[in-house]
């Protein structure tokens, strides 16, 4: 199975800078399988990007995606205060299970 | 738009089993894939398994939990209904439905993702 980690835990900024975030999986996954969602309190995931780097409609421009093989990169520029959240990434595969998690990036407010 | 939402019990016996529904409105389940997903109380998301819609009917499941769960849809209610036998604590968590997309690109390549979630269900083992 394969097993994507994200790093770090928990990134600590101030609103107007910009967030990397990482997701690196244990073997190589398809740019069409690696997706990221952003889930605040109390709420279900948030669909923000798909296929690595495609934004899902009505996500701002300023989140971007990017990445290949066994290394995936999620950007905010500019942060914005509503961006302050937990970020999880998300590959597919049909062996064995469908698809995993990783257990997610903490974006909090410095 | 479409609107998904869990119900069933809050609280289950340990080694009786949880049911949950997934009431789908706005759009007809038919042809598409639809997941339970479920989160931990440390935070961590696990994927349980699929329902695709369609005639027939095809499910796929977590190897992990294969052995006691059933996810099933009636298209007559609009509704995907998910059954997990034996329970334990370790069960405890909240329950998310998704529609679970399969977008093709190609003819060899598909998109993937979950791209509407209903509110969740907090269901604990005790």
């Amino acid at each position: 199975e394969i097993t994507l980690t994200q790093t770090p835990g928990t990134l600590s900024l101030s609103p107007g800078e910009r967030a990397t975030l990482s997701c690196t999986a244990s073997q190589s996954v398809s740019t069409t399988s690696l997706v990221w969602y952003q889930q605040k309190e109390g709420q279900a995931p948030r669909l923000l990007i798909y296929a690595t780097s495609t934004r899902a409609p009505g996500i701002p421009d300023r989140f971007s995606g990017s990445g290949s093989g066994t290394d995936f990169i999620l950007t905010i520029d500019r942060l914005e205060p509503e961006d302050f959240a937990i970020y999880f990434c998300q590959q597919y595969s049909d062996s064995p299970s469908r698809c995993t998690f990783g257990q997610g990036t903490r974006l909090e407010i410095k | 738009q479409l609107f998904l939402h869990e119900s069933g019990p809050g609280l289950v016996n340990p080694s009786e089993t949880l049911s949950l529904t997934c009431s789908v409105s706005g759009g007809r389940i038919g042809g598409s894939f639809w997941s339970w997903v479920r989160q931990f109380p440390g935070g961590g998301l696990e994927w349980l398994g699929y329902v695709y819609v369609n005639y027939p009917d095809g499910t796929n499941y977590n190897p992990s939990l294969k052995s006691r769960l059933t996810i099933s849809a009636d298209v007559s209610k609009n509704q995907i209904s998910l059954h997990l036998t034996s329970v334990t604590a370790a069960d405890s968590a909240v329950y998310f439905c998704a529609r679970d997309q399969t977008e093709r690109v190609s003819k060899w390549e598909y998109n993937y993702y979950m791209d509407v979630w209903g509110k969740g269900i907090s269901v604990s083992v005790s």
